[in-house]
Order: structure tokens, then C-alpha cells, then sequence
């Protein structure tokens, strides 16, 4: 069984580009949900998808958004990259019916100069 | 602000000591309870999880966490720990009228010295 798989690894960026993340859902499950998580904080909800469909947002701006693909897998998109969006960005994905339940990838660091 | 709250930030054990992580929401309404595991240079693993149902759950590696309504609470415990529990341990909670999130605590770093 694969679990969920994230590119890049690692990723620096300018303050005011545009950065693509992208997660792989693992197998067998059909909901996507990203996180961003801070330097020595919890992870906090970004927004989840479902059925190519957002599903739930958290506390973000609109210039953090997503895309959710026929095959699971999912993007997160973010514009006008500001400092403080250095960050782990993590995906996870659920069991069809069990979207609370949540397996994470290793996640993508974003470090914005 | 409905909020996850982890009292511990840093803990330190020697080997076959007793661990309590304490975790606290303040939602009134239906949740679903979570603790994860991350171990060093790893990423976020489900420990154990309680929906409903006997509020004692167990999960891997001998972990167990109980839930008590009255208090708010889902308290992670481990009757002897090992050098391998060295990590950072996050309770989340999902509030179900609240759709499909997770909200996490701040984690709580474990060191457990050989």
C-alpha cells in the first residue's frame, strides 16, 4: 500500500511569486485535505477537496487555493507568495466516508526570501 | 477562539518511566479525537483515534488515550516508555458540526534518555 507522497521536498521562492505544491493521495482514498504548519507550531487546515471539489477552508486568504484531479492526487497553489509563508505545507488523505480521518505525507518546505 | 491546548511543551523521561500528555479542546459540541506521532525526520503518524464508544482506546506501540467528556479532555499515556518514543506527539480534534478539519494542538516534544 502506498502511502501519500508530496513534491518537491524542499522549495525556495521570492517574496511575490507563485508557487504549485503537489500530494499524492494514498491508495484506495479520495479525499485530499493541506495544512500549513509553522516552525514549532501545529499544523492548521488550509482547505480539503473532494470529488474535484473544495470541501472546507480554513482561516486563508483566497491567494491559497487547490485543485483535486479525476486521479485523487491534488495541488495547492499560492500567489503573491508572502515571508510568511515559510512553512512545512502538508497533505493528507482520507478512506472514502472518513474524511476526519486523516494520513499525512512528509510534506514540502517552502521557504520564501 | 475554539481552540486544542497541549500543557506540555517539552518532556523529559528516562527509559520505563510513565508518560501523560494532556490535551484539552474547548468545543461543546460532537468531536472526534486524535493523537499523532512524529518521530525524527519523519512525518505526522495516526496514533490512535476515538470516534465513539468506549472513551479508553488504544493504539499502537502501546500507547492508550482516554476521553473525558466532562473535562474536555483526551490524555495520552504510556506506561513505560522507551528510548524509541522519542518524538513530537499532536492531539487533534475534528468538531464534527464543523465539517471535516483538524485542529491541532502545539505539540509536545518527548525526549526519553537511555
Amino acid at each position: 500500500e502506498t502511502g501519500v507522497t508530496q513534491s518537491p521536498t524542499h522549495l525556495i521562492k521570492t517574496r511575490g511569486q507563485q508557487v504549485t505544491l503537489r500530494c499524492s493521495s494514498q491508495s484506495g482514498h479520495n479525499t485530499v485535505s493541506w495544512y500549513q504548519q509553522a516552525l514549532g507550531q501545529g499544523p492548521q487546515f488550509i482547505f480539503q477537496y473532494y470529488r474535484e471539489e473544495e470541501n472546507g477552508r480554513g482561516n486563508f486568504p483566497p491567494r491559497f487555493s487547490g485543485l483535486q484531479f479525476p486521479n485523487y492526487s491534488s495541488e495547492l497553489n499560492v500567489n503573491a507568495l508572502e515571508l510568511d509563508d515559510s512553512a512545512l505545507y502538508l497533505c493528507a488523505s482520507s478512506p472514502p466516508g472518513i474524511t476526519y480521518e486523516q494520513y499525512f505525507g512528509p510534506g514540502t518546505r517552502l521557504t520564501v526570501t | 477562539a475554539q481552540s486544542v491546548s497541549q500543557h506540555n511543551h517539552h518532556v523529559i523521561l528516562s527509559e520505563a518511566a510513565s508518560l501523560e500528555l494532556g490535551c484539552n479542546y474547548s468545543y461543546g459540541g460532537t468531536v472526534n479525537l486524535f493523537w499523532y506521532v512524529q518521530y525524527p525526520g519523519q512525518h505526522l503518524q495516526l496514533l490512535l483515534k476515538y470516534f465513539s464508544g468506549d472513551p479508553l482506546v488504544k493504539g499502537i506501540k502501546g500507547f492508550e488515550a482516554e476521553f473525558i467528556k466532562s473535562k474536555f479532555s483526551f490524555n495520552l499515556r504510556k506506561p513505560s516508555v522507551q528510548w524509541s518514543d522519542t518524538a513530537e506527539y499532536f492531539c487533534a480534534v475534528n468538531e464534527i458540526a464543523a465539517g471535516n478539519k483538524l485542529t491541532f494542538g502545539g505539540g509536545t516534544r518527548v525526549l526519553v534518555k537511555p
